[in-house]
């Protein structure tokens, strides 16, 4: 089975850029989460999906953030315009029935000069 | 708003000795608790849940929970240097038992030391 794929694993953008990270989660896993940690700081949640509604968005930071998740599927975290407080590590995860037993994907590291 | 926290460290243990990281939470409604392992430029990766107070025991990894307290804590028996990683403690967002999203705390980053 193909875990969590999340890409890029790596983005450097300047301010002002906009930037979209990807997660690809487990097939058939109806619940996809999106977390955010900032250096320094825990691990923040974002938002959840079930399938291809979101069904928490509070953790969001503000409007300059965009997650879809069109079909059920992938997801996309769009990021525009970039601040340089974005930057940060982004993880995604999807789990079968919801709950905490869900699987991380590996991150993608976003530097933003 | 709820809050994890933890100490940071570094903790640094001797190989075979037993690590304790201890999490204290503000939500006094929590009732599910979950410690992640996360090695360095990995992602989290579950290890334990426990739900009741007591412990709760899987390999060489015990789990406590107090809820009176607002206390759990993870205990690592016969510690290896490959326990060497950071534990995150995790308690639900919201009602629904981490189907909702957690909130993390900072994590306690453990050596064991050969």
């Amino acid at each position: 089975e193909a875990g969590v794929t999340q890409f890029p694993s790596h983005s450097v953008i300047e301010k002002g850029q906009t930037v979209t990270l990807r997660c690809d989660p487990i097939s058939g896993h109806d619940n996809l989460y999106w977390y955010r940690r900032v250096m320094g700081k825990e691990i923040k949640f974002l938002l959840h999906f079930v399938k291809e509604s979101k069904q928490d968005e509070s953790g969001m930071p503000n409007n300059r953030f965009l997650a879809e998740r069109t079909g059920g599927t992938y997801s996309t975290l769009k990021v525009q315009p970039a601040e340089l407080e974005d930057s940060g590590v982004y993880f995604c995860a999807s789990s079968q029935g919801g709950g905490p037993g869900y699987t991380f994907g590996s991150g993608t590291r976003l530097t933003v000069v | 708003q709820k809050e994890v926290e933890q100490n940071s460290g570094p903790l640094s243990v001797p190989e075979g000795a037993i690590a304790s990281l201890n999490c204290t939470y503000s939500d006094r409604v929590s009732q599910s608790f979950f410690w992640y392992r996360q090695y360095s430029g990995k992602s989290p990766e579950l290890i334990m849940s426990i739900y009741s107070n007591g412990d709760k025991e899987d390999g060489r990894f015990t789990a406590q929970l107090n809820k009176a307290s607002q206390y759990v804590s993870l205990l690592i028996r016969d510690s290896q240097p490959s326990d060497s990683a950071t534990y995150l403690c995790a308690v639900p967002e919201g009602p629904g038992g981490g189907a909702d999203g957690l909130t993390f705390g900072k994590g306690t980053h453990l050596i064991i030391q050969p």
